[in-house]
């Protein structure tokens, strides 16, 4: 089945402690990109990649770190995660990058906690 | 500086009627795509509908309908037949081309589909 997995589904952590939300996808796309949703604030692109070894920052990369190895992994790093980073993540992917018909394909989200 | 508007925080429909959401973007670009999301409680973001700037047809999915009308810039969706499984967040998203891929969302809009 073609899919965008991210893991964990949930996590609750303390500030500070260093952790990383894995995100695979098996479509072959070529972009993938991170989001984080707050109430009232909709969606917000952190970090993007248009492929192997290309990413950029999006809208609101500051305290967060991505790598894009291999095609498929898209992880997020949280070197020392704050209380103002709770929020649910998303990663996505397109089959494309550089078209604007490309629907995103989202995986079922990591819902984060730091205290 | 592109933007996506959706002026209705929530609104209510009865089973089987048909309902509109609104959706209004502001971009200098000639080419983009406009995307419709519903997310349901359970959270994962689900794709519905694209329409491409450049198509003249209005984009149509099964009981989703998108009504386009590029000089006013708006993407309005349109669910026919509403059902109770319709109840949901939907986001209207827009997205250019270009180096970011960048898929830029309104701040939803809450359906509740009542019998």
């Amino acid at each position: 089945e073609a899919q965008v997995t991210q893991n964990p589904r949930y996590l609750i952590t303390v500030t500070g402690k260093k952790l990383t939300v894995t995100c695979s996808q098996n479509m072959n796309h070529e972009y993938m990109s991170w989001y984080r949703q707050d109430p009232g604030l909709g969606l917000r692109q952190i970090y993007y990649s248009m492929n192997v070894e290309v990413t950029d920052k999006g809208d609101v990369p500051e305290g967060y770190k991505v790598s894009r190895k291999e095609k498929r992994n898209f992880p997020l790093i949280l070197e020392s995660p704050s209380p103002n980073q709770t929020s649910l993540y998303f990663c996505a992917s397109s089959l494309y990058s550089g078209t604007t018909n490309s629907p995103l394909h989202f995986g079922n989200g990591t819902r984060l906690t730091v205290t | 500086a592109q933007k996506i508007t959706q002026t209705q925080p929530g609104m209510f429909v009865q089973e089987k009627e048909a309902v509109t959401l609104d959706c209004t973007y502001d971009t200098s670009d000639q080419s983009y795509g406009l995307f419709w999301y519903k997310q349901p409680s359970s959270g994962e973001m689900i794709f519905l509908i694209y329409q491409g700037s450049y198509d003249e047809q209005n984009a149509t999915e099964g009981r989703y309908s998108l009504n386009f009308q590029k000089a006013r810039k708006s993407a309005n969706l349109v669910i026919s037949a509403s059902q109770l499984g319709d109840s949901a967040m939907y986001f209207c998203a827009m997205r250019e081309g270009g180096n970011t891929d960048k898929l830029i969302f309104g701040t939803g809009t809450r359906l509740q589909v009542f019998p």
